[in-house]
């Protein structure tokens, strides 16, 4: 279809192994985002990328976690040495140049074991 | 960090009863957005409300925002068991592209 696309939809994986995200935004999207959303903590900021400028990195809570964004186009959210508190539906967005709103895709849920 | 907060948090009610959510935020913004989270899927965009407006309508969706009281509600009119889902309210600090800053929803349930 021609809306944001994530995959896996779901991954459950062990303590302390490593996991990694994709998000595929809509074509011609220059702005994408990451977001987690998690029971005790709604909905949080992780990464923010806009064309060729560096990304905003503000919202990532810890350096176990990093993405990339190859070509200007798909995202990869990687998760180090996964932690239970990691357990939560990650979110990826993006959206038009200069413009709101954003679009979303279905999101991955992740549970760590 | 959370923006604000939505009230309430949980709401339930008879189809064809209008529904009314409220946000609350913290700081200063460029515009406010409504959306809307079906139980396991991503979330769609409902309304955007930008600071130096006051009410905004789309379709059965009245959007209010008063800045002097930093807070907006969502009113859903007539509604029906398909507007089951959750609401979240989110802040943009700045216009264009930039992260959103969510509450943490209000769960709406309309009975049929």
């Amino acid at each position: 279809g021609a809306g944001v696309s994530q995959s896996p939809s779901n991954k459950v994986t062990e303590k302390g192994k490593d996991v990694e995200l994709r998000c595929d935004p809509i074509s011609g999207h220059t702005a994408l985002y990451w977001y987690r959303q998690s029971l005790g903590q709604g909905l949080e900021f992780l990464i923010y990328f806009q064309g060729n400028s560096a990304p905003d990195k503000s919202g990532l809570p810890s350096d176990r976690f990093s993405a990339e964004r190859t070509g200007g186009s798909v995202s990869t959210l990687t998760i180090q040495r996964t932690q239970q508190e990691d357990s939560a539906v990650y979110l990826c967005a993006s959206s038009k140049t200069g413009e709101q709103p954003q679009h979303f895709g279905d999101g991955t849920r992740l549970s760590i074991l | 960090s959370q923006q604000g907060e939505e009230d309430p948090q949980a709401l339930s009610i008879q189809e064809g009863e209008n529904a009314t959510m409220n946000c609350s935020y913290k700081t200063s913004i460029n515009n406010l957005q409504w959306y809307r989270q079906n139980s396991g899927r991503g979330l769609v965009h409902l309304i955007l409300i930008r600071s130096n407006e006051r009410e905004k309508h789309s379709g059965r969706l009245r959007v209010t925002l008063d800045t002097s009281k930093k807070s907006s509600s969502l009113l859903i009119t007539a509604s029906r068991a398909a507007d089951t889902a959750s609401y979240f309210c989110a802040t943009a600090r700045f216009s264009g592209n930039t992260p959103l800053v969510f509450g943490k929803g209000t769960r709406l349930s309309v009975i049929a």
